[in-house]
């Protein structure tokens, strides 16, 4: 089955604690990115990756890095938690060009 | 990419057609037109997209006006399941990691 795996889904943590969440395809897509999503704002871009050792900056970087090693993977790591990167946060995959893309069922962080 | 503009929600009775506008009048020649829907805060799923040409697959109908302003989203029998956020996006086949601009959507309610 094609899917989007992140983990973990829930996470509840300390401001300045590093933590990394997960995003895993199964699809061979060269495409993958990351979201945001805040109540009033909708989705936004954080980063984004158009194959292996690629990657650059969304709408909303700052805070976040991302690293792309492998096709599969595309880890977003907040290396210093604040309360302000509390959010709902979405990975998404695609092949590229008009075609569809593929999101995660999503990971909701709380920095306290 | 263009903006879109949607009514924020709308009604729909089971197992009627549910019929969802969109606005896009600053629509260029070379944007498509996506529709996703979010189930509560599930990740965000692809229902259709089209250039020009109406288009039509196991989930909606999507047609697009001849001047390309303006689409709609046709559920044909709408139910509860159908319950979401549906967003009208516009953007181009490629650049910006095929990135997806989220506005606010059209919450749409199937009721008995």
């Amino acid at each position: 089955e094609a899917q989007v795996t992140q983990n973990p889904r829930y996470l509840i943590t300390v401001t300045g604690k590093k933590l990394t969440v997960t995003c895993s395809q199964n699809m061979n897509h060269e495409y993958m990115s990351w979201y945001r999503q805040d109540p009033g704002l909708g989705l936004r871009q954080i980063y984004y990756s158009m194959n292996v050792e690629v990657t650059d900056k969304g709408d909303v970087p700052e805070g976040y890095k991302v690293s792309r090693k492998e096709k599969r993977n595309f880890p977003l790591i907040l290396e210093s938690p604040s309360p302000n990167q509390t959010s709902l946060y979405f990975c998404a995959s695609s092949p590229g060009g008009y075609r569809k893309s593929h999101f995660g069922d999503g990971t909701r962080l709380s920095i306290l | 990419d263009a903006k879109t503009t949607q009514p924020p929600s709308m009604d729909c009775a089971e197992g009627r057609a549910a019929n969802l506008p969109c606005n896009h009048s600053t629509i260029s020649g070379n944007e498509y037109v996506y529709w996703y829907r979010q189930i509560h805060s599930q990740g965000p799923q692809y229902i259709i997209h089209g250039l020009k040409n109406n288009e039509t697959n196991e989930m909606a109908s999507l047609i697009i006006t001849e001047d390309r302003k303006s689409s709609t989203l046709i559920l044909p029998h709408a139910t509860l399941r159908d319950t979401a956020v549906y967003y009208c996006i516009v953007r181009v086949a490629t650049g910006g990691g095929n990135k997806l601009t989220f506005g606010t959507g059209t919450q749409l309610k199937v009721e008995l």
